[in-house]
């Protein structure tokens, strides 16, 4: 079972700043919260993981609350390329790694 | 450099049957791990492999089965093929024990 909840669909305006949101209330101390993103017809991506600290790359912003309970992935500039399913993971070890359904983004010109 | 590789790109079976699909790594990457996405849903875990050796197994019958050879591509071979097993079939490749994992664009497999 996936150890994360996330909205099942969420829609944001080409340009503007989406943000997607993912709880993780059970998470243990050493257990990592991963980002991958699913474009149709292909295989997913990576693109960010973090523990404790907020992280950031050339792809995304990862915010991650105090009590680790919860996640915020943000795409500051989305484009209709970032169209997707996105699914957030916490993961413990290689061989564990969870998807759940996935937040599926739609961006809209 | 080349992604990760997977053959066939589809592939239609009859129940009963048998199935083995290939993946090849990126250059460098030891770890090999395999997925199965049925519609609608995300990747579920079947296995992974690091140097060859299975180092993770996810809830699957034992119909399943996957090696990995010395030059770090895999196998995934399914015996008695149900219809439930139709699904986009995923391979990812890691360093090893890393925490990013590369997929390729995956095998659909059809079982009628």
């Amino acid at each position: 079972d996936a150890k994360t909840t996330q909205p099942p669909s969420m829609d944001c305006a080409e340009g503007r700043a989406a943000n997607l949101p993912c709880n993780h209330s059970t998470i243990s101390g050493n257990e990592y919260v991963y980002w991958y993103r699913q474009i149709h017809s292909q295989g997913p991506q990576y693109i960010i993981h973090g523990l404790k600290n907020n992280e950031t790359n050339e792809m995304a912003s990862l915010i991650i609350t105090e009590d680790r309970k919860s996640s915020t992935l943000i795409l500051p500039h989305a484009t209709l390329r970032d169209t997707a399913v996105y699914y957030c993971i916490v993961r413990v070890a290689l061989n564990d790694m969870r998807f759940g359904a996935g937040t599926r983004l739609t961006v809209k010109p | 450099d080349a992604g990760v590789t997977q053959s066939p790109t589809h592939l239609i079976k009859t129940r009963g049957q048998h199935v083995t699909l290939r993946c090849s790594p990126i250059s460098g990457h030891k770890s090999v791990s395999w997925y199965q996405q049925v519609l609608g849903q995300g990747p579920q875990f079947i296995f992974q492999y690091y140097e060859k050796e299975e180092r993770g197994r996810g809830n699957f019958p034992d119909r399943f089965s996957a090696r990995q050879f010395p030059n770090y591509s895999s196998e995934l071979n399914v015996n008695a093929l149900l219809l439930g097993d139709s699904a986009l079939y995923l391979c990812a490749s890691s360093l090893g024990g890393q925490i990013e994992q590369y997929f390729g664009p995956g095998t659909r497999l059809t079982v009628t």
